[in-house]
């Protein structure tokens, strides 16, 4: 079975301080595809960074960026400079070939001021 | 912001009513999906549909049941609403090939009295 773990339920950061969140995942599959969503506070839940399998360069979007170990099967996630707006339900998923997403159970990040 | 919409946001309704859930996307995804979340924890995938009259249950045993009629149109029909099936319900879409990422709507908050 597939399976995403995040093993921070909480963390606190204060403004402007770089923070990363961890996940581990199992797959038996080759080719498969790994997201970072957010969810903001009775918002949307919205795509932060994606990265494929098959690629080795670690994705990046202005001030998120991955560190993608696949022998470790580990997909954390850097935020640079964190901003008030970053206080989020983090959740790391992992799409399958199905195109079923499995889901961590989430990290609660505030990035206080 | 994804094109993709849910109907209504927030509902409060009696034991035993009736209730259908809307959702519906105009970006023309073939795939679509029901998730169940409670506040702040991990998302369970109780439907998708991999296009027009296919409709398959998620890992999340739900008494709900969905069709898929149109390409756009995914809603979710509760047949008698207990207080167990108090919860957020997100609908997503994507399509196949391309990125794979899964677009999300703004979530339905039901809350059965």
């Amino acid at each position: 079975a597939q399976t995403v773990t995040q093993s921070q339920p909480e963390m606190s950061v204060q403004e402007a301080e770089t923070v990363t969140l961890s996940c581990t995942y199992d797959t038996s599959e080759n080719n498969y595809y790994l997201f970072w969503y957010k969810q903001p506070p009775s918002r949307q839940m919205i795509l932060v960074i994606r990265q494929e399998a098959y690629k080795q360069q670690n994705a990046t979007e202005n001030r998120f960026s991955v560190n993608f170990q696949k022998a470790a099967k580990s997909f954390s996630l850097k935020i640079s400079d964190s901003q008030l707006g970053d206080t989020a339900m983090y959740f790391c998923a992992l799409m399958d070939s199905n195109y079923q997403l499995i889901w961590g159970a989430g990290t609660k990040l505030i990035i206080k001021p | 912001e994804a094109d993709i919409y849910q109907t209504p946001r927030y509902l409060v309704i009696g034991t035993g009513k009736k209730i259908t859930l809307e959702c519906s996307q105009t970006m023309g995804h073939d795939k679509m999906y029901w998730y169940q979340q409670d506040p702040g924890m991990e998302l369970h995938l109780i439907h998708y549909s991999y296009g027009v009259n296919s409709t398959e249950k998620g890992d999340l045993s739900s008494e709900s049941t969905v069709s898929r009629i149109r390409t756009e149109h995914f809603p979710l029909t509760l047949e008698s609403a207990r207080p167990s099936h108090t919860s957020q319900y997100l609908c997503a879409s994507s399509y196949t090939g391309g990125v794979r990422e899964q677009y999300f709507g703004p979530g339905t908050r039901l809350t059965v009295t």
